[in-house]
């Protein structure tokens, strides 16, 4: 089974900051993806990722096969930003194949004005 | 063109009861991931269906069943409630599985008392 780690747990920074958010796992994996989860429960897919590095707005994603590690970056952050970012795999799970994921504990963001 | 959605927003219910739960997938999609959030946790996989046949399991009892329908809506039923079993359950859709973009649904929350 695939042991997700992110860091840092939680993280408060002022706006306009440049964020970083680390992802690493033990396992290789086909894909990984990059979660956004508000308070109330909501989430929202950012990023999927197999290599190579992701642009969307603000928001870089990059990822590193060979060392098995992720980073989510944050240009320019803004109080909207604040929500908890979750990395995922796809894992080995019973009835075969790698379909169900596996979560990381997810960082905490707090961008303060 | 809808997302995902999900039915009930909230529910509460008494130990040793028992619950459905409705998740309906983005348009196009064939594959319906469940996942169980316990208060202050990451998501936990309970099971995936395609095709209307569980595909994979995690590491949950057989408590927990569920059923997919030939338009690929899918239900996540739980007996004999115990109070651990208190979450927010998120169904996720996707085109053909875990290394593919997810969408995911608002979520059920879930009080047993």
């Amino acid at each position: 089974k695939n042991e997700v780690e992110q860091s840092p747990q939680n993280l408060t920074a002022q706006e306009g900051e440049f964020i970083t958010i680390n992802c690493s796992y033990s396992v290789g994996i086909s894909a990984l993806h990059w979660l956004q989860q508000h308070p109330g429960g909501g989430i929202v897919s950012l990023f999927m990722l197999s290599s190579g590095k992701k642009k969307h707005g603000r928001l870089i994603a990059t990822i590193n096969i060979q060392e098995k590690h992720s980073s989510l970056h944050i240009t320019a952050s803004h109080p909207r930003d604040s929500a908890v970012y979750i990395c995922a795999v796809p894992d080995m799970y019973s009835g075969g194949g790698a379909d169900g994921l596996t979560f990381g504990k997810g960082t905490h963001l707090i961008i303060q004005p | 063109d809808a997302g995902v959605t999900q039915s009930p927003t909230h529910l509460i219910k008494t130990r040793g009861q028992q619950v459905t739960l409705r998740c309906s997938p983005k348009s196009g999609h064939d594959t319906v991931s469940w996942y169980q959030q316990a208060l202050g946790q990451g998501p936990q996989f309970i099971f995936q269906y395609y095709e209307e046949e569980e595909r994979q399991r995690g590491n949950f009892p057989d408590r927990f069943s569920g059923h997919q329908f030939p338009n690929y809506s899918s239900e996540l039923n739980v007996n004999a409630l115990l109070l651990g079993d208190s979450a927010l359950y998120l169904c996720a859709s996707s085109l053909g599985g875990s290394s593919y973009e997810q969408y995911f649904g608002p979520g059920t929350r879930l009080t047993v008392t």
